[in-house]
């Protein structure tokens, strides 16, 4: 039973490109949120998702970030425009369906690095 | 909104000491989850909290909440070397849905 996969697991894009982050939850769940952790930080909520709908977006900065988990295929973090701040771990988790609180799963991150 | 605090913010003990992080929020949580990452990796679960007062145990590690659902501890019993990584305790609040938010984290250095 794969865990949760993100890919790429580094990405490297200079300033004012498209990041594209992808994350696919583990098989069964259909809770994805998305998180972003600076160096030697905690993490910090971004979104939240689920299937076709984004349930709490309240981390996710106003402008050049979007986030979508469609009806088929893996959740998708966008980020426009890239700049130099944006250089973070950005790390995908996923949980059963339900309203109890579960366990979060999280993916390996993807490393971006802005230059 | 909602802050949840940890302390200390780094640790360094020679191994077969203890060591103790707090965790503390400033709201009321419904459940509280503790989170371990090794350097370069991902945060994995350790353990979830519910009740009020509660206490468990896995091995050397003893985790409790707060009388009060605002604070926790993770305390650790004669570290290892393979203990070594940032310690994330995450609250939820009751809002209906799953949202965590994560610890500042206590990073954990064992010599040995």
């Amino acid at each position: 039973n794969a865990g949760v996969m993100q890919n790429p697991r580094h990405l490297v894009r200079r300033r004012g490109q498209e990041a594209r982050l992808r994350c696919s939850p583990m098989k069964g769940h259909s809770h994805v949120y998305w998180y972003r952790q600076l160096p030697e930080e905690g993490l910090k909520f971004m979104v939240y998702l689920q299937k076709e709908n984004i349930i709490d977006e309240s981390g996710m900065p106003k402008e050049r970030f979007s986030a979508e988990f469609p009806k088929e295929g893996p959740s998708i973090l966008r980020i426009q425009q890239v700049v130099r701040g944006d250089s973070a771990a950005y790390f995908c988790a996923s949980s059963p369906p339900g309203m109890g609180a579960y366990e979060q799963y999280f993916g390996p991150g993807t490393r971006l690095t802005v230059t | 909104g909602q802050q949840v605090m940890q302390i200390p913010q780094y640790q360094h003990v020679q191994e077969g000491e203890d060591f103790t992080t707090y965790c503390n929020s400033s709201t009321t949580l419904s459940n509280i989850q503790w989170y371990k990452q090794r350097p370069g990796g991902h945060p994995v679960f350790l353990i979830q909290l519910v009740k009020s007062g509660e206490v468990k145990k896995q091995k050397r590690l003893t985790f409790q909440f707060g009388e009060a659902k605002k604070n926790s501890s993770l305390h650790i019993t004669a570290t290892q070397t393979t203990d070594v990584g940032t310690y994330f305790c995450a609250g939820n609040i009751n809002t209906g849905f799953q949202k965590l938010v994560f610890g500042t984290g206590t990073r954990l250095l064992v010599s040995p």
